[in-house]
């Protein structure tokens, strides 16, 4: 069964630096997403991404915040400038219709 | 998008019928309804949509009355390992703005 895969599993970083997260969507699907979620708390949307551009942000995804799908296959998160407050499970998604979409395992993101 | 509204959690125990409601009093005629399962440490699963009446899949059933203002997910016979947090979501087709609510937290007991 095709699976949305997310690399890394787990990455621990300093306070104030760049880290990107990494996603490989389902080859055929045409929308992606990116969401956090804090130990503990519900699901938080970041971003959506169709058609090579970002089509709905939520209040969390400011300046800090980037993303990109820099070949046919990849699309990642890009945090500038790491705080605390960012450590959270990253989930990446994607669909061929919404909304049925498909989650990857997460990236734990822990900023020491 | 219309927002959702949900028990914070239930109880349940193994081999009952477990009905959990939710709430979107101001749902949009293009609106859908979409039910996801999470298990601790892992990502949303979808679990099944609709847009009015009846929808059944191998996994659960989804009714939604006449008016969509309000709709049940219902997991027939539950086990174990349905213990998870069940989330309704409001969003229009093919619209990628799916935003999830807080989610009911279902335990299931021996």
């Amino acid at each position: 069964e095709p699976e949305v895969t997310q690399t890394p599993s787990h990455q621990v970083t300093q306070m104030g630096q760049e880290v990107i997260l990494r996603c490989v969507p389902i080859s055929n699907h045409l929308y992606f997403y990116w969401y956090r979620q804090i130990l503990g708390q519900k699901v938080e949307f970041l971003v959506s991404f169709y058609n090579n551009e970002i089509s709905e942000k939520s209040e969390i995804f400011d300046d800090q915040f980037s993303v990109e799908r820099p070949d046919g296959s990849n699309f990642t998160l890009k945090i500038r400038s790491t705080k605390l407050e960012d450590s959270a499970m990253y989930f990446c998604a994607s669909s061929s219709t919404v909304p049925e979409a498909f989650f990857g395992q997460g990236t734990r993101l822990t900023v020491v | 998008l219309a927002k959702t509204t949900q028990p914070i959690s239930m109880d349940s125990y193994e081999g009952q019928e477990v009905n959990i409601t939710c709430s979107h009093n101001n749902i949009a005629t293009n609106d859908y309804i979409t039910w996801y399962q999470q298990f601790p440490s892992q990502g949303p699963r979808f679990i099944i949509q609709g847009y009015k009446t009846k929808v059944t899949n191998e996994v659960a059933s989804l009714f939604i009355p006449a008016d969509r203002k309000s709709s049940t997910l219902s997991l027939p016979r539950v086990s174990l390992s349905d213990t998870a947090v069940y989330y309704c979501l409001s969003s229009t087709y093919n619209n990628n703005d799916m935003r999830f609510g807080a989610g009911t937290r279902l335990t299931v007991k021996p």
